[in-house]
């Protein structure tokens, strides 16, 4: 079966400081990866996706990602946090079933990003 | 291009009760998902429609229930309302299988069950 796992509930980090937001799947076949922000009382944003190509994937708001096929991870990132980055990330997989494009979240991550 | 909608934004209703949700997907999009989110159990997967048709359900007991219009607009039901519904349900939107991937959320529908 296919899964995400996200093993910090919360992220703190300074503002002007990096931030890695942490993501490992478990996917039979090539992943296609997702990265969502959700605000509070908001729906979820696309950030950023990894579906084949450079390892490096750039996205919104100055994030990005690295794909790992070797350590099956695709952790977020950001050279440089800002207060308006706080807010709930998850990390998804689409459903590699055949005619879907259901995609299965992890637990989510709530970085808070300190002044 | 307007964004895909989802009304109401907060509804509160009572056990027993039944309750219908909208989503209007983005213009020109033909798949919608359902997702429910709640605190304990995170972002789970409802169901799927395509052309009028469902394509995939999760794991949800029958009380759940949905459907798609021919202008790929979707409501999703629920009856016999228990606690356990109280919930953020999300609309997502794609063109199916195309190369982006990529999903368009809804701001929620925000449901309070007393």
């Amino acid at each position: 079966a296919q899964s995400v796992a996200q093993p910090e509930d919360q992220v703190n980090v300074a503002e002007g400081n990096p931030l890695t937001v942490k993501c490992t799947y478990s996917v039979s076949g090539n992943p296609y990866l997702f990265w969502y922000v959700q605000y509070p009382n908001r729906g979820l944003q696309f950030l950023l996706k990894y579906i084949t190509g450079d390892n490096l994937v750039k996205g919104s708001y100055g994030f990005e990602a690295e794909f790992n096929k070797s350590q099956t991870s695709f952790h977020l990132k950001k050279p440089s946090a800002l207060v308006s980055d706080s807010a709930l990330y998850f990390c998804a997989v689409r459903d590699i079933s055949y005619n879907t494009d259901k995609l299965i979240f992890g637990t989510g991550t709530r970085l808070q990003v300190f002044p | 291009k307007a964004g895909v909608t989802q009304t109401p934004r907060y509804l509160i209703k009572t056990r027993g009760q039944q309750v219908t949700l909208s989503c209007s997907p983005i213009s020109g999009h033909r798949s919608v998902s359902w997702y429910q989110q709640t605190p304990g159990q995170g972002l789970q997967f409802l169901f799927e429609y395509f052309s009028e048709t469902q394509r995939n359900k999760g794991n949800f007991p029958g009380r759940f229930s949905g459907r798609q219009f021919s202008n790929s607009r979707s409501e999703m039901n629920v009856s016999t309302l228990e606690l356990g519904d109280s919930a953020l349900y999300l609309c997502a939107s794609s063109f199916p299988r195309d190369s982006n991937y990529e999903q368009y959320f809804g701001p929620g529908t925000r449901l309070t069950v007393t």
